[in-house]
């Protein structure tokens, strides 16, 4: 069984703060790491879809990371605003696992208090 | 242009009977994915469909069973029903033609279903 692990389950900052979560995956057998971004009421939507060792994406004021060797990956948000509360979900594709097959972590659940 | 749209949005049903949901994939997709997101759980890949078959599935049992329609929508179907089946059925959709290795999935609001 391949577990997809992220950290923490929750977290509450302060608008303004700088925040970051993680993301653990099996590396054997990886192929892809997404990130989608899920605000009550509304569909997951996604963020970032990363493949390459190394890898950095950025979207405004989020960017991730990837480690695919040791298995990892991080999510940043700078400058947190209340717009930015939602869970934050991360999935692993593996080799063999169609486009839609993908192993969810449980979300880290981000409250940006004004 | 249309996103992903399920159908019902809430639905409660009794335990041992058989429900039907619906998704409608966006527009240019054709393939579909069905998923079951448990209290406190992240979201769990049930079957995937494709050209109107399954094409991969994950640890679900026979009970739940799927169609996909020359119109790409696709339907879970789910017999028998357990207090356990409750959670939240997300449909996402992507296209299998134009897709490359970094496609992101779309995801639909998802149906709540409660089984008493």
């Amino acid at each position: 069984i391949l577990n997809v692990e992220q950290s923490p389950q929750s977290l509450h900052v302060q608008e303004g703060d700088s925040t970051n979560f993680t993301c653990s995956f099996p590396s054997s057998n990886f192929y892809a790491l997404h990130w989608y971004r899920w605000e009550t009421a509304k569909s997951p939507e996604a963020l970032f879809v990363m493949t390459l060792n190394g890898d950095e994406k950025k979207k405004g004021r989020i960017s991730a990371t990837l480690n695919t060797k040791e298995g990892y990956s991080y999510l940043y948000i700078k400058g947190s605003q209340p717009e930015d509360s939602a869970t934050y979900l991360c999935a692993s594709r593996n080799y063999g696992g169609s486009q839609g097959n993908l192993i969810f972590g449980k979300g880290t659940k981000l409250s940006v208090k004004p | 242009d249309a996103g992903v749209t399920q159908s019902p949005t809430h639905l409660i049903k009794t335990r041992g009977q058989q429900v039907t949901l619906r998704c409608s994939p966006k527009s240019g997709h054709d393939t579909v994915s069905w998923y079951q997101q448990a209290l406190g759980q992240g979201p769990q890949f049930i079957f995937q469909y494709y050209e109107e078959e399954e094409r991969q599935r994950g640890n679900f049992p026979d009970r739940f069973s799927g169609h996909q329609f020359p119109n790409y929508s696709s339907e879970l179907n789910v017999n028998a029903l357990l207090l356990g089946d409750s959670a939240l059925y997300l449909c996402a959709s992507s296209s299998y033609k134009l897709s490359s290795y970094n496609s992101p999935l779309h995801f639909g609001n998802g149906t709540r279903l409660t089984v008493t």
